[in-house]
This record gives structure tokens, sequence and C-alpha cells, in this order.
């Protein structure tokens, strides 16, 4: 089963408007990190905002806020306010089982965020 | 501070040769991975290290090894090179897990990627 599901392959939002991208997860660790990275074209990964799994609060960095509903195993990210340079591809990553699992983050498949003058 | 980078940006090599790709942590971290990323498989990873050790390997043939230094720069390589090695190979840093003190988790687990070496395979 995929650790990482992001139904949205593709999004469009208007500049100025809010956009969520989905995010599910899926761990059995009840220690685990949840990180939302933007991809642009040029290819690198740019760290957007974090969410621990013992987190009280959803986390928020700027624009960026992650909604984490950890019944539903559910990490979404809000974009407020799009900006023409939001349009990049977006990727949900999990990091889990620091012991066993070191260094690895788990990435799900990507949505392609547009945004629209 | 300067981020993660990696060395060099673009490579063309042929069927068979072997390449090697650099990466240079941000200062501090000592831990380093490297993920393939494919349109068909996405990002996956390879191997982590830390104090020059591997701790960690994904799903990948013999044919990728890496190494880190005393300085925590890593090198990856591959071995006999296959169309389907054509991919961005991306190397991301970190704090080692367990590294707390005044540092907080958010800090501490989180991995910032390099630009990543694009390597054609022809």
């Amino acid at each position: 089963a995929q650790k990482i599901t992001q139904t949205q392959p593709g999004m469009f939002v208007q500049e100025k408007e809010a956009v969520t991208l989905d995010c599910t997860y899926d761990t059995s660790d009840p220690s685990y990190g949840l990180f939302w990275y933007k991809q642009p074209s040029s290819g690198e990964m740019i760290f957007l905002i974090y969410q621990g799994s013992y987190d009280q609060q959803n986390a928020t960095e700027g624009r960026y806020s992650l909604n984490f509903q950890k019944a539903r195993k559910s990490a979404n990210l809000v974009i407020s306010a799009s900006q023409l340079g939001d349009s990049a591809m977006y990727f949900c990553a999990m990091r889990e089982g620091y012991n066993t699992n070191a260094g690895k983050s788990t990435f799900g498949d990507g949505t392609t965020l547009t945004v629209k003058p | 501070k300067a981020g993660v980078t990696q060395t060099p940006r673009y490579l063309i090599k042929t069927r068979g040769q072997q390449v090697t790709l650099s990466c240079s942590p941000i200062s501090g971290h000592r831990s380093v991975s490297w993920y393939q990323q494919t349109p068909g498989q996405g990002l996956q990873f390879l191997f982590e290290y830390f104090s020059e050790t591997q701790r960690n390997k994904g799903n990948f043939p013999g044919r990728f090894s890496g190494r880190q230094f005393s300085n925590s720069r890593s090198e990856m390589n591959v071995s006999t090179l296959e169309l389907g090695d054509s991919a961005l190979y991306l190397c991301a840093s970190s704090y080692p897990t367990g590294a707390r003190g005044r540092l907080s988790k958010a800090t501490t687990d989180t991995q910032y990627f390099g630009p990543g070496t694009r390597l054609t395979v022809l």
C-alpha cells in the first residue's frame, strides 16, 4: 500500500485565491514527521512546512498552512493568496521509524499546481 | 547559511560508463541522503550516510554505491550505466535524528535538498 497518497495530479487556481492540496498517509509508527516540498521546473526541492505527529497545533509558515487531521491521517497543504510563482509541483512526504529508516523520506506522486493570472 | 550543493548539475553519459556525483551538505548537517527521481517511479530513496557509514539503503542494485567523507560531503557512484538510470539525482542533508539539545524536532527532522544532478544516459 502506498504510504503517501496525493490524489490530485493537477490543480488550477486563480491568482490571489487560496488552494488546498490533498495528502493522506499511512503509518503505524506513533512518531513521524510530515513535510511539504515545492519543486519548480528547475528541479530543486524546496522545503515549505513541517508537521510533527505529536504537534497539537497545525503548522503555519507565511502563506502556507498545514491542515493536519491525525485521526483521518491527512495532511493537506493550504496556500493562501496564490501567486504566479507558486506554479510548481508539490510533494507531500513523511519520515517515520527513525531508528530503522534513517535518512529516508517517503514521497507522494506530487500535484502540479498552475496559478492562472 | 549556504544550502546543499551538488555537482555537476548536468551529465551526459553512454551505456556501460560509470559516473560519480557529489553532494556538499549544509554546514553542521551530518546526515546525507540520496534520491532518484524519474517520471515513472517518482522519488525513490537510494541510501543514507552518517559519520562515513551507510545506515540505510533503498531497493537499488549494487551498481549504485556511495560514500561519505569526514567533512560530511558525500559522493554517489553508478557503475555500468543503463538507459533506465537517466534521472534527476537529489541529495538531501539533515541533522542526524536524535540530535536534540536546543534544536527543535522540526529542525532535526527536516531534510533540505540540493538542486540535483540531471543524468542522461545515451
